[in-house]
């Protein structure tokens, strides 16, 4: 069975520091990683995956993220925070199994400070 | 492209009525397609998986006769809150699988029932 944990229900940045959102997961397969970002009363919006190759991900809005097999982690981040990146980000993870099923991280919500 | 449209974005009912949000694919074909909920403050829980013109595989706990899903088409699908009570309360997320992307999902913009 696959899980992902986020470390920090709530992380609090000011503007232009660096944004670091942590993600672990557990899966017996190699996994398939995910970041998701939503918007109060929207749907979630695809940041950017991993699904084979290169390790380091390069997503929409100037967020990346690493795959670390051995640490079992796919942190996200961002150089510099911008008061537009204020939200709620999920973290999912699947595996190749045909189901196509998620499992998503219970969320981190970023909040900004000018 | 690839973009799911669903509606309601918000309703508000009495209980013991039922309530449909419809999840529709505008430019694609979608054969499979995704019900989620979520509760405030937390994360996604799925529901169910339905495949066109077939019926949908729900998950442990979730009671399939009080959430209908209908996915009779390739563009629609539609999840029915049947006999809502307030505890049905929560934000409804569907999302479609993108053809030709394994893991390449668009989810709707969702719903948020309100029963009192």
């Amino acid at each position: 069975a696959q899980s992902v944990t986020q470390l920090g229900s709530h992380v609090s940045v000011s503007e232009g520091a660096l944004v670091l959102l942590r993600c672990n997961y557990s899966s017996s397969v190699p996994p398939y990683l995910f970041w998701y970002v939503q918007y109060p009363n929207q749907g979630l919006q695809l940041l950017l995956k991993y699904t084979t190759g290169a390790t380091l991900v390069k997503g929409i809005n100037g967020f990346e993220a690493e795959f670390k097999k051995s640490e079992t982690s796919f942190h996200l981040t961002k150089p510099s925070a911008h008061m537009s990146d204020a939200a709620e980000y999920f973290c999912a993870v699947t595996v190749s199994s045909g189901t196509y099923k998620y499992i998503f991280g219970t969320g981190t919500r970023l909040k900004v400070l000018a | 492209g690839a973009v799911v449209s669903q509606h309601p974005s918000w309703v508000i009912c009495k209980s013991g009525t039922s309530v449909k949000i419809e999840c529709r694919s505008l430019d694609f074909q979608a054969t499979t397609m995704f019900w989620y909920r979520q509760f405030p403050k937390q994360s996604l829980m799925l529901m169910a998986t339905s495949n066109e013109g077939s019926k949908a595989t729900y998950e442990q706990g979730v009671e399939k006769d009080k959430f209908l899903i209908n996915h009779a088409s390739l563009t629609l699908s539609t999840l029915t809150v049947t006999s809502a009570h307030p505890e049905d309360s929560s934000f409804y997320i569907c999302s479609a699988k993108i053809p030709g992307f394994n893991y390449g999902y668009t989810f709707g913009s969702g719903t948020r029932l309100t029963v009192v």
